[in-house]
């Protein structure tokens, strides 16, 4: 089956370390690149990841990404308040011709 | 820098239909395919197609076949979504986004930067 399966939630403490993970299959992270995004309540998502782990200009170096195989991991440093937000990886998929996104994962800072 | 800016939300009843535009500025849409992605409460974002600015081709979901049609129009710098026969389970928050691509080795690697700002369509009777 097709799909992008992230953990429902993450949490940590301020100035601490989270990663979320995306795992999905030869059919998609396999073979294409993963990116992920961050959707704050009421806005666009906004990328913060890309072609598995390079960053878009303008985003903060505290995020960073890693692919292995079929699987994707983003990785939230040095955490801040500011990054409570919905995260998502996405995919494309050829087995299904389609765009895959994962049912996210919300980070919650204590 | 391109910015895609949407239209208003919408409100419409079952069985309607309803018309999203989605304007370039700062760059030509003919650049790079133009998506289409939906965000429905406590769902994963749904990808509905794509519509290539510089030709006119599209792709659609195998989901939204057959209710939804993508327009381009290049002189205005403009892409439209129209989708039909809309039910309860349409309402969402719309997006339009840009799509870039780039090869390492023989593996590709899409994204989808920037996106629009968002037009929430809902439907209610």
């Amino acid at each position: 089956q097709s799909l992008l399966t992230q953990p429902p939630s993450v949490s940590g403490a301020p100035r601490q370390r989270v990663v979320i993970s995306c795992s999905g299959s030869t059919s998609n992270i396999g073979r294409y690149g993963v990116a992920w995004y961050q959707v704050l309540p009421g806005k666009a998502p906004k990328l913060l990841i890309y072609f598995d782990n390079l960053l878009p200009s303008g985003v903060s170096d505290r995020f960073s990404g890693s692919k292995s195989d079929s699987s994707a991991s983003l990785v939230i440093s040095g955490l801040q308040s500011e990054d409570e937000a919905d995260y998502y990886c996405a995919a494309w998929d050829d087995r299904l011709d389609a765009w895959l996104f994962g049912g996210g994962t919300k980070l919650t800072v204590l | 820098q391109v910015q895609l800016v949407q239209s208003e939300a919408e409100v419409k009843k079952p069985g309607g239909s309803v018309k999203v535009s989605c304007k370039a500025s700062g760059d030509t849409l003919t650049s790079y395919p133009i998506h289409w992605v939906r965000l429905a409460p406590g769902q994963r974002p749904e990808w509905i197609g794509w519509i290539n600015a510089g030709n006119g081709n599209t792709r659609y979901s195998h989901n939204f076949r057959g209710r939804v049609t993508f327009i381009m129009d290049t002189r205005a710098s403009t892409a439209y979504m129209e989708l039909t026969r809309l039910q309860s389970d349409d309402t969402a928050v719309y997006f339009c986004a840009r799509e870039r691509y780039m090869f390492r080795g023989a593996r590709r690697g899409n994204w989808f930067d920037p996106w629009g700002q968002g037009t929430l369509v809902s439907v209610s009777s």
